[in-house]
């Protein structure tokens, strides 16, 4: 069965400084992995996907992830965390079947002090 | 060009009672899924809706029920209220013939089951 796991619930950071967020996938089939955000009162807006190929990939707002088979993870990464970063990010797998629906992990919340 | 819109914002309903959540694709989206947020967790996916029938469901009890209109706005019914129905309700549309990643979620609807 397909599952996501993000260890971290809470992470706090200064800005500036570089931020990484964990996820690892469980999904028997070459997985498709997304990374969301949501701010407060807002829907989940995609920061980068990655299906096949290059398994570092680029998203928006200045973040990337990179895909490592052999760990089952696919983490996110910022640089420079800037204050607007401040949300609450979910890693998704995507199930490739007629729906083509996605399973999230809980979230991690991100914290931004100046 | 909206993107996906969702009513009401939010609203409070009584244990037993009914609720019917409305949900209006972007322009050019012909599918439509639902996801529940409960509290500190991550969506978990309702159903999904294509051609005003209901092509998948996630683990969710009859309760739960939906339609989609031939504009291809969907509602999501809910009968018989828990209180752990309490959660954010997330909308997702895209088209069906695009890749499955471009997904657009709205904002949700907020409902407190008391």
């Amino acid at each position: 069965a397909q599952s996501v796991t993000q260890p971290d619930i809470h992470i706090t950071v200064s800005e500036g400084a570089s931020l990484e967020l964990r996820c690892n996938y469980s999904y028997g089939a070459t997985p498709y992995l997304f990374w969301y955000v949501q701010s407060p009162g807002q829907g989940l807006q995609l920061l980068l996907k990655y299906f096949s190929g290059d398994t570092l990939v680029q998203g928006i707002k200045g973040f990337e992830a990179e895909f490592k088979r052999s760990q089952s993870s696919f983490n996110l990464r910022k640089p420079s965390v800037h204050w607007s970063d401040a949300a609450e990010y979910f890693c998704a797998v995507g199930i490739q079947t007629g729906a083509n629906n996605l399973f999230f992990g809980t979230g991690t919340r991100l914290t931004v002090i100046p | 060009d909206a993107g996906v819109t969702q009513s009401p914002t939010h609203l409070i309903k009584t244990r037993g009672q009914q609720v019917t959540l409305r949900c209006s694709p972007k322009s050019g989206h012909d599918t439509v899924s639902w996801y529940q947020q409960a509290l500190g967790q991550g969506p978990q996916f309702i159903f999904q809706y294509y051609e005003e029938e209901e092509r998948q469901r996630g683990n969710f009890p009859d309760r739960f029920s939906g339609h989609q209109f031939p504009n291809y706005s969907s509602e999501l019914n809910v009968n018989a209220l828990l209180l752990g129905d309490s959660a954010l309700y997330l909308c997702a549309s895209r088209a069906e013939r695009a890749f499955f990643y471009e997904q657009y979620f709205g904002p949700g609807t907020r409902l407190t089951v008391t």
